[in-house]
């Protein structure tokens, strides 16, 4: 069964401590790995598609990164308006539709 | 550009009273369509996704149904609600497989 796990559940930085977000995935063929941010009651706002081991991706503060078993969201130099829950989500290939979410990353910068 | 509408935002209900969530997509013709249910904490459960009018598929049993009676728009329903049915209702659309999902605001359901 398709598999995504992420952490740490919860990480509080200070502002401009760099650090990094882990999606570990297991599933029979990957057809994509998306990254979302959510701000609290609203919907996910997407971010990155990564398709390809070696991909990456890259949007103002933020870099994800892809390997064959996890991917990392880099936070370089973040600011409290990146306080945020970041989820990832994978799509298999035997799958057509479903895109299995993991629990999410609540990230907090404190100023 | 394209936007996506989901109403209410929030929405109180008492147990065994039905259910009517709507979600309309604008700026783009023939999405893929999706309903999820987020729990505090955990990771969102797909609960039907429809690929055109009148095809639904659904992910998990339950009190809940949808339909599609326009192209872009997404009907979440019930007929008695339960306890268990209160969460954070997200529709979503996407363009198709490979493409990443696009999420509406939300509408958080309490049951009394």
């Amino acid at each position: 069964e398709d598999q995504v796990t992420q952490s740490p559940e919860a990480l509080r930085l200070q502002e401009g401590e760099s650090s990094s977000l882990n999606c570990s995935y297991t599933v029979s063929g990957l057809r994509g790995l998306f990254w979302y941010r959510q701000d609290p009651g609203k919907g996910p706002e997407f971010l990155f598609t990564l398709y390809s081991a070696g991909e990456e991706k890259e949007k103002e503060r933020l870099k994800a990164t892809l390997t064959k078993k996890e991917s990392f969201l880099h936070i370089t130099a973040p600011k409290p308006e990146d306080s945020a829950t970041y989820l990832c989500a994978v799509q298999a290939e035997d799958n057509n539709n479903d895109m299995r979410f993991g629990a999410g990353t609540r990230l907090t910068v404190k100023p | 550009s394209q936007t996506i509408h989901q109403w209410p935002a929030t929405l109180v209900q008492p147990v065994g009273s039905p259910l009517s969530l709507e979600c309309t997509v604008e700026g783009t013709s023939n999405p893929n369509l999706y309903w999820y249910r987020q729990a505090a904490g955990r990771g969102l459960q797909l609960l039907f996704y429809s690929v055109g009018i009148g095809q639904i598929s659904s992910e998990v049993p339950q009190n809940l149904s949808a339909s599609r009676p326009q192209d872009r728009q997404f009907i979440l329903s019930s007929k008695k609600l339960l306890l268990s049915d209160s969460g954070f209702y997200l529709c979503a659309w996407s363009r198709g497989r490979r493409q990443p999902q696009h999420f509406g605001d939300g509408t958080r359901l309490s049951i009394l």
